[in-house]
């Protein structure tokens, strides 16, 4: 089983709206949880790095939340635009770091006009 | 922050050819790693590419299928041997300091014939 679920795993959204996408976590101990944006035929780009400690990051348009009580956190975007059509990937860190990462497969986000 | 480029960025190949993936960092970093990512499928980590050592790999991943070569601290590549349609897939290096941040290339695509 997966240790980091992602819902839903595609939507599509009319351009100016807001949208939110949720990440749950089995990973434990945790050391911290990131998302990445990936662009279709792009690596993926970071947008936010949250602690133990953090509770709420912003990246622009982009708000991240973190309750490392429940292992959830979510990725609320803002007044949506086309540029945010992409693949948005939730990645758990636990205390082995970088060596032994958890990612999610992905929310597939689309943006029409 | 560092930035990671790849060659070549996509490639066809016949069944049973060999692949080999460079990756180069802009500045140096400890880690660095390869992925492989499958449609709709998570990032899964394929090993940690040891400068100056032979590469740590991850489970259901073999040196002889997936030679990594890490001669310094920017440079790395993958080498994708004897390749089958199995392969096809987006292969992707990354770097990383520390426990936190981690820049990923933007990939490199095979397809196997």
């Amino acid at each position: 089983k997966n240790q980091v679920e992602q819902s839903p795993q595609s939507l599509i959204i009319l351009e100016g709206k807001n949208c939110t996408l949720q990440c749950n976590y089995t990973v434990s101990p945790f050391s911290n949880l990131r998302w990445y944006k990936q662009d279709t035929g792009r690596g993926p780009v970071s947008l936010t790095i949250m602690t133990f400690s953090e509770n709420t990051k912003s990246n622009g348009r982009y708000t991240a939340t973190l309750d490392a009580d429940t292992k959830q956190s979510s990725l609320h975007i803002t007044a949506s635009q086309l540029s945010d059509s992409a693949s948005y990937i939730c990645v758990v860190s636990g205390i082995e770091g970088n060596n032994r990462l958890a990612f999610g497969k992905g929310n597939q986000v689309v943006v029409i006009p | 922050s560092a930035v990671i480029s790849q060659k070549p960025s996509r490639d066809i190949c016949q069944r049973g050819t060999s692949l080999t993936i460079q990756c180069q960092v802009d500045s140096q970093v400890t880690m660095m790693f390869w992925y492989r990512q499958q449609p709709g499928q998570s990032l899964t980590l394929i090993a940690t590419a040891n400068q100056g050592s032979e590469a740590t790999y991850e489970s259901g991943f073999v040196i002889d299928k997936f030679p990594i070569s890490r001669p310094n601290l920017t440079f790395s590549t993958l080498t994708v041997s004897n390749m089958s349609p199995e392969d096809s897939s987006i292969y992707l290096c990354s770097a990383g300091q520390g426990n936190y941040e981690q820049y990923f290339g933007p990939g490199t695509r095979l397809t196997v014939t």
